[in-house]
C-alpha cells in the first residue's frame, strides 16, 4: 500500500516556466488537496477536490491549476511560475464520513525553487 | 480564514520533560486532529478528537477538546529527543470540504 506518493521531491523552475506536479493515491479517498507550506505560514490550502470531475479553489489558488480526471490522480498545474511561488508543496488525501473527515494522508512534499 | 493558531510557535525541553501545546480555532467544528512533521517531511496524524469528545489518549499523547473556548490541547509525555518535530492542529467546520491546519509548534526536546 504505497499511501500518497508526490512527484517530483525537487524543482527548480526559471520565472515564466510551467510545470505540473503530480500526486497519486491508492487508497480509494474522494477528496484530495494540495497545500503550499512557507515559513511560519503553516499549510495554505491550494485547491482540493471532493471526488473525480470535482474540484474548488482553497485560500491561495492564484496561478495554479487542478484537474481531477480520475480518483486516484490529482495533479496541480503552474501555469507561469513565479519567485512567489517558491515553496513546499503538499498532496494529501482522506476520506469524509457523516461525521467529518477521517485522517489525512500527505505526500513526501515537492520544494520548489523559482528563480 | 478558518485557520487554527498553534501556541507556543516555539517549545524548547529536555528529554523526560512534558510537552504541552495549544491549538485555538475560529469556527463550530466536526473534529480536531493533530499531525507531526519531521523536518522536510509530510505530515503525519496522531490522532482525531470528535467534537463530542473531551480527552483522548493515545500512546504518551494526551488530547483534551473544549469546545466552548474553541481550543484543543496536545501533552507529550516523558518527551524523547525522537519527538523533536513540528506539531499542527487541523480543523473541519460543520458543512466544510476542507481540512484547514494551524500555524505549528515547533518542538525541540534535548538529549
Amino acid at each position: 500500500n504505497a499511501g500518497v506518493t508526490q512527484t517530483p521531491k525537487f524543482q527548480v523552475l526559471k520565472t515564466g516556466q510551467s510545470m505540473t506536479l503530480q500526486c497519486a493515491q491508492d487508497m480509494n479517498h474522494e477528496y484530495m488537496s494540495w497545500y503550499r507550506q512557507d515559513p511560519g505560514m503553516g499549510l495554505r490550502l491550494i485547491h482540493y477536490s471532493v471526488g473525480a470531475g470535482i474540484t474548488d479553489q482553497g485560500e491561495v489558488p492564484n496561478g495554479y491549476n487542478v484537474s481531477r480526471s480520475t480518483t486516484e490522480d490529482f495533479p496541480l498545474r503552474l501555469l507561469s511560475a513565479a519567485p512567489s511561488q517558491t515553496s513546499v508543496y503538499f498532496c494529501a488525501s482522506s476520506k469524509r464520513t457523516g461525521v467529518g473527515f477521517t485522517e489525512a494522508f500527505f505526500g513526501q512534499g515537492t520544494r520548489l525553487t523559482v528563480v | 480564514s478558518q485557520q487554527g493558531e498553534e501556541d507556543p510557535q516555539a517549545l524548547s525541553i529536555q528529554e523526560g520533560e512534558n510537552a504541552t501545546m495549544n491549538c485555538s480555532y475560529k469556527t463550530s467544528i466536526n473534529n480536531l486532529q493533530w499531525y507531526r512533521q519531521n523536518s522536510g517531511r509530510g505530515l503525519v496524524h496522531l490522532i482525531l478528537i470528535r467534537s463530542n469528545e473531551r480527552e483522548k489518549h493515545s500512546g504518551r499523547l494526551r488530547v483534551t477538546l473544549d469546545t466552548s473556548k474553541k481550543s484543543s490541547s496536545l501533552l507529550i509525555t516523558a518527551s524523547r529527543a525522537a519527538d523533536t518535530a513540528s506539531y499542527f492542529c487541523a480543523t473541519d467546520g460543520a458543512g466544510a470540504n476542507n481540512l484547514f491546519f494551524g500555524t505549528g509548534t515547533r518542538l525541540t526536546v534535548i538529549p
